[in-house]
């Protein structure tokens, strides 16, 4: 049964700072691997999708990295900004279509 | 365009009650999710579609709940009975097909409270 464990729980930082949010995951038969945000009482933001055959994608200050082989994934926010303070979920497409979930960062930047 | 869209972005019912939560996908995409988030948990999976049929129902909690797609668009997900544990924000995705270079659009998902 895939499982997908996201570290740390939650993290504070002040602004400018650049972080590192970490993802595993136990199968590593997946189609993909996606990083989403959620504002409070919001839905999902897709932030990056990485296929398996690829080891990373860019998008602005994000940076997303796939290593299938040992089951991890990282997300790098350069630059960090009060207006990237969220919750971010790391999740794993399976060979059945299902998207598996991790329990989130929550991530504070603090002016 | 219009995003995933849900109704109704809050409901209130009360125990034992049937209740329909609704979801517009994204015109033309042919997958639909529904995952169930309790407070302060992770995405619990429900239900997947694949045009009309649902490949995998491996989530529903009961078989209190049931879901279905007509013409390839709406899908509807109702819970019979409800108890107070049902209540949580139920999210629908929608992707345009289920390749893996799809990513999944959510809704902003519908807020069931059970007294």
């Amino acid at each position: 049964k895939q499982e997908v464990t996201q570290i740390p729980a939650a993290l504070s930082v002040p602004e400018g700072e650049n972080l590192v949010l970490n993802c595993s995951f136990t199968d590593s038969a997946i189609y993909n691997l996606q990083w989403f945000r959620q504002d409070p009482g919001k839905g999902l933001t897709s932030l990056l999708l990485i296929q398996s055959s690829q080891r990373e994608q860019t998008s602005g200050r994000l940076n997303a990295s796939l290593d299938k082989s040992s089951g991890r994934s990282t997300l790098y926010i350069a630059a960090s900004q009060p207006g990237d303070s969220a919750t971010y979920l790391c999740a794993v497409m399976d060979s059945s279509y299902k998207l598996i979930f991790g329990s989130g960062t929550r991530l504070l930047v603090r002016p | 365009g219009a995003g995933v869209s849900q109704s109704p972005s809050n409901k209130v019912t009360e125990k034992g009650k049937d209740v329909e939560l609704r979801c517009d996908p994204i015109s033309g995409h042919t997958a639909l999710y529904w995952y169930r988030q309790s407070l302060g948990q992770g995405l619990e999976f429900l239900i997947y579609f694949q045009g009309n049929s649902a490949p995998d129902k491996s989530g529903l909690p009961s078989d209190r709940f049931s879901a279905e797609r007509t013409g390839g668009s709406v899908s509807t997900l109702t819970i019979q009975r409800t108890q107070q544990e049902d209540s949580a924000v139920y999210l629908c995705a929608s992707s345009d097909d289920s390749a893996s270079d799809s990513p999944l659009h959510f809704g902003n998902g519908t807020r069931l409270t059970v007294t």
